[in-house]
């Protein structure tokens, strides 16, 4: 299975700020790299497929950018909607697998 | 609009079998653009991927549950279907499922909202 790593775990950040959070695949994934918002008792939305094309109403401060097995998602100016835990998700072969998370809460 | 919605029994008990029922509207299960997909995670974990299935009936395991799991469809019902065996308390978990899209899989979009599996002994 390929493994999917992200990081940080947890990101502490006030609204109007911009975060950054990376993942990496442990091998080449070429672009089949997903990014999905999940927030508290509700299940993941898809912000990002793949790896930088932005889902229809996801708003334009999400941006996604990688391929091979570096890849990030970038936050700018957040709001307080944002603040939830992202998931990356790799789609270049079976089974798909996820990073474990960060979780974005308000400083 | 598309939407998903889980169903299915709350409780289970260890070594009994898990059945979850996805019920979709807005797009049919028989069409070719898509994979229907299980996904569950346990509580304050990561998310894992259990499977899909194609309208063909054709399947994809995780193989770390292959040997337990199955999933199926009925087109006539437009509903898709988890059977997960010799449930143990690693099993308990929030169960989503999920479209996929077939020329571009690893698209899961929409969720249903899960549905809270428990374990019992």
């Amino acid at each position: 299975d390929i493994q999917m790593t992200q990081s940080p775990s947890s990101v502490s950040a006030s609204v109007g700020d911009t975060v950054t959070i990376t993942c990496r695949a442990s091998q080449v994934i070429s672009n089949w790299l997903a990014w999905y918002q999940q927030p508290p008792g509700k299940a993941p939305q898809l912000l990002i497929f793949p790896s930088s094309t932005l889902q229809t109403g996801v708003p334009s401060r999400f941006s996604g950018s990688g391929s091979g097995t570096d890849f990030t998602l970038t936050i700018s100016s957040l709001q307080p909607e944002d603040f939830a835990t992202y998931y990356c998700q790799q789609s270049n072969s079976f089974p798909y697998t996820f990073g474990q998370g960060t979780k974005l809460q308000i400083k | 609009q598309v939407h998903l919605q889980e169903s299915g029994p709350g409780l289970v008990k260890a070594s009994g079998t898990l059945s979850l029922t996805c019920t979709v509207s807005g797009v049919s299960v028989s069409s070719n653009n898509y994979y229907w997909s299980w996904i569950r995670q346990p509580p304050g974990k990561e998310l894992e991927w259990i499977g899909n299935i194609y309208y063909t009936g054709s399947t994809n395991y995780n193989p770390s549950l292959r040997r337990r799991v199955s999933i199926s469809l009925d087109t006539s019902e437009n509903q898709f279907y988890l059977i997960l065996t010799s449930m143990t308390a690693a099993d308990a978990a929030v169960y989503y499922c999920a479209r996929d899209t077939f020329y571009q899989s690893g698209r899961l979009d929409p969720w249903g909202q899960g549905t809270l599996v428990t374990v019992s002994s």
